[in-house]
C-alpha cells in the first residue's frame, strides 16, 4: 500500500528563520511522482513542485528548496529566510505510474506554517 | 489563463438531502479529479473524469457520484447526505499524455457543510 507521512502536526518560527517541512513516503512501486502543495486560509491547493522517482537531484527555486532522498523515502521541503506571507499548510502527496494508475494523488495529513513576525 | 473554477463556494445542507457541485478546469485541461478534504486532514481521491468517463475511483460509497460533459467540465454528486460528508471538495483538472499525466492544478474548493 501507498502511503504519506507528514509527522509535523504544526511548526511555529519567526520571521527569516530557516524552515524544514519533512516528508515520509512508502510504496513498492519503482515509478512515482512526489510533490509538494501549499494551501493558504483560502483553501485553494498551490502546486509547488513535483519530482520523478528517477531524478534524486535537489531543487532550489528562490528561498524553497527540496530535498529526494530514495534511501530514506524522504522528500524534505525547506524555506529559507521564512516570512509571513509563507504560513499556510503544506502538503506533501505521491502518484504512482504505471497500468490501472490514473493519476490519483495520495496526500499526507499536512503541516502547519506559522512564521510569526 | 483561467484557472480551475468551482461552484458554489459554500453550501449548507440538511442531513438526507443531495447536493451538486461543479468544477470547470483549467484552460487547455482534459481531466478532472474530485477530492474531500475533511477539517484537519488531507484532501482524499474520490474520482477522476476523462473523456466523459470514470476513470479511477477512491473508497467512496455510491452515494458520491460525478459526470463530465463534452466540454470537460465536471459534476459531483452526493446523495442521501451524512454529517460525515462535511468537508471541503476540492475539483483539480491535468492533461491526459500519451507519455505522462501532467501535473493536477486544484480549485479553490465548495465548502459543504451537512446539519
Amino acid at each position: 500500500a501507498q502511503k504519506v507521512t507528514q509527522a509535523q502536526t504544526e511548526i511555529s518560527v519567526v520571521e527569516k528563520e530557516d524552515v524544514t517541512l519533512d516528508c515520509v513516503y512508502e510504496t513498492r512501486d519503482t515509478t512515482y511522482y512526489l510533490f509538494w502543495y501549499k494551501q493558504p486560509p483560502s483553501g485553494e491547493l498551490v502546486f509547488l513542485i513535483r519530482r520523478n522517482s528517477f531524478d534524486e537531484q535537489n531543487e532550489i527555486s528562490g528561498r524553497y528548496s527540496w530535498n529526494f532522498q530514495k534511501s530514506t523515502s524522504s522528500f524534505n521541503f525547506t524555506i529559507t529566510a521564512s516570512q509571513v506571507v509563507d504560513s499556510a499548510v503544506y502538503f506533501c502527496a505521491l502518484r504512482i505510474e504505471g497500468p490501472g494508475n490514473t493519476g490519483k494523488l495520495i496526500f499526507g495529513q499536512g503541516t502547519t506554517l506559522q512564521v510569526k513576525p | 489563463d483561467a484557472g480551475v473554477t468551482q461552484s458554489p463556494t459554500h453550501l449548507i445542507k440538511t442531513r438526507g438531502q443531495q447536493v451538486t457541485l461543479r468544477c470547470s478546469p483549467k484552460s487547455g485541461h482534459d481531466t478532472v479529479s474530485w477530492y474531500q478534504q475533511a477539517l484537519g486532514q488531507g484532501p482524499q481521491f474520490i474520482f477522476q473524469y476523462y473523456e466523459e468517463e470514470e476513470r479511477q475511483r477512491g473508497n467512496f460509497p455510491d452515494r458520491f457520484s460525478g459526470h463530465q460533459f463534452p466540454n470537460y467540465s465536471s459534476e459531483l454528486n452526493v446523495n442521501a447526505l451524512l454529517l460525515g460528508d462535511s468537508a471541503l471538495y476540492l475539483c483539480a483538472s491535468s492533461l491526459i499524455r500519451p507519455t505522462a499525466t501532467d501535473t493536477q492544478y486544484f480549485g479553490p474548493g465548495t465548502r459543504l457543510t451537512v446539519l
